[in-house]
């Protein structure tokens, strides 16, 4: 079993759908989790970075991570096409160690 | 306050030959790490430097190396290449003391033939 897995999609929807994207993980010794989004042919960009449990909003974008069920989700609200991209999960043990990345999932919102 | 960057951003090297390269992290950040992403397995770390020293290293072979200067200015070198070291190589930094917020620099595409 893989430690961290994502639905690699694709995943297509219309403009204004919300979009909930999902990874599960099996080691519960992870505590720091974060969201990126990656353009074809650029280098991943930070979304979102929650410490342990709860929800983090920003803006069009919600983090959720339940360690309970070692779940996490990012919600999209009212998307747009450019936010089609792919988007991946990441998470790790402790502050300087390394981050484990889901696969990603492949992103598109048709106008 | 200006990105990560990497240099170069692409490269095309034969096989057996070796490669170099460079990362730049944001101004303040004292850790850096690389990470190897190719369709197959995705993103996989490689090894991270905080202040000139390796805190920790993925599973790689030894071909793979890096090192981190006193500016935390950080290179990663791939010798005796191979047709599997055909990836986008990314570089991370981190303020480094606590958390973990990585920033990505835009990435170097090594193609070895």
């Amino acid at each position: 079993q893989k430690e961290v897995e994502q639905d690699p999609g694709p995943l297509s929807v219309p403009e204004g759908a919300i979009v909930s994207l999902n990874c599960t993980y099996s080691n519960s010794a992870f505590q720091y989790f974060m969201w990126y989004r990656q353009y074809s042919r650029k280098g991943p960009e930070l979304l979102m970075y929650t410490y342990s449990s709860g929800n983090k909003e920003d803006g069009r974008f919600t983090a959720q991570v339940d360690k309970s069920s070692k779940y996490i989700s990012l919600f999209i609200r009212d998307s747009q096409p450019s936010d089609s991209a792919t988007y991946l999960c990441a998470m790790s043990y402790q502050a300087g160690t390394a981050l484990i990345f889901g696969k990603g999932t492949t992103l598109s919102v048709s106008s | 306050k200006a990105g990560v960057t990497q240099t170069p951003r692409y490269l095309i090297k034969t096989r057996g030959q070796q490669v170099t390269l460079s990362c730049s992290p944001i101004s303040g950040h004292r850790s850096v790490s690389w990470y190897q992403q190719t369709p197959g397995q995705g993103l996989q770390f490689l090894f991270e430097y905080f202040s000139e020293t390796q805190r920790n290293k993925g599973n790689f072979p030894g071909r793979f190396s890096g090192r981190q200067f006193s500016n935390s200015r950080s290179e990663m070198n791939v010798s005796t290449l191979e047709l599997g070291d055909s990836a986008l190589y990314l570089c991370a930094s981190s303020p480094g003391a606590t958390g973990n917020e990585q920033f990505f620099g835009p990435g170097t595409r090594l193609t070895v033939l």
